[in-house]
């Protein structure tokens, strides 16, 4: 079956501008990862889904920073006013559940630049 | 502040031979490790993990070992092949309430030479 899946796979941006990434998870994983990885760095929490509960924001570092997800299905990550120091990996991830083992499904990611 | 250190930023070992990537960790509430490799240009994906209740895991020629009293844990991949060349990551969660939340090390990138 298909994996989890990021558009764009590259996105170069002027400073101050919004850009919206795209995740499509793997069919019927309740839950829902995003993350970011800034160059020499390790994969940072930004927000997680599960379900229909309230999402947990607390990793995200600004107001600047939004996401949505409808139901179990595709995820966008919006940053507004783009910064220079957004720019990073932008990785996806889901999983059937929280609880367990918990292994997560990574997507390849959206490198974001922001110029 | 890190609580996940992977303080190799590098490591290179000849084809056969043993790799050994180390990951030390200072929240003593994490009860669940995770290794990750991630190959250039893909997401990172799920190698092997272990519980804080065993000290040992062992899938083919992965083996990681956990050392609780030292908050430390190593990924053992014997023998090493050039297709293990990547960036491993080491991961931990907690207990409790969201426990859903990976922490991640920088990682270590593994060169394994023909």
């Amino acid at each position: 079956g298909a994996g989890v899946s990021q558009s764009p796979s590259n996105k170069v941006t002027e400073k101050g501008k919004d850009v919206e990434l795209r995740c499509d998870p793997i069919s019927g994983h309740t839950a829902l990862y995003w993350y970011r990885q800034r160059l020499g760095q390790g994969l940072e929490f930004l927000i997680y889904f599960q379900g229909n509960s309230a999402p947990d924001k607390s990793g995200l570092p600004s107001d600047r920073f939004s996401a949505e997800r409808t139901g179990e299905s595709v995820s966008t990550l919006t940053i507004q006013r783009t910064q220079q120091e957004d720019s990073a990996v932008y990785l996806c991830a889901s999983s059937f559940r929280t609880s367990g083992r918990n292994e997560q499904f990574f997507g390849p990611g959206t490198r974001l630049t922001v110029l | 502040d890190q609580q996940v250190k992977q303080n190799s930023p590098s490591l290179s070992v000849q084809e056969g031979r043993i790799s050994i990537l180390n990951c030390d960790y200072t929240n003593s509430m994490f009860d669940y490790f995770l290794w990750y490799k991630k190959y250039p240009a893909e997401g990172p994906t799920f190698l092997i993990s272990i519980s804080s209740i065993k000290d040992k895991n062992e899938d083919g020629r992965f083996t990681v070992f956990l050392n609780k009293s030292a908050k430390h844990l190593s990924l053992h991949i014997v023998p090493s092949q050039p297709g293990d060349s990547a960036v491993y990551f080491c991961a931990a969660r907690s207990s409790g309430g969201s426990n859903y939340k990976l922490t991640f090390g920088k990682g270590t990138l593994l060169t394994v030479n023909p």
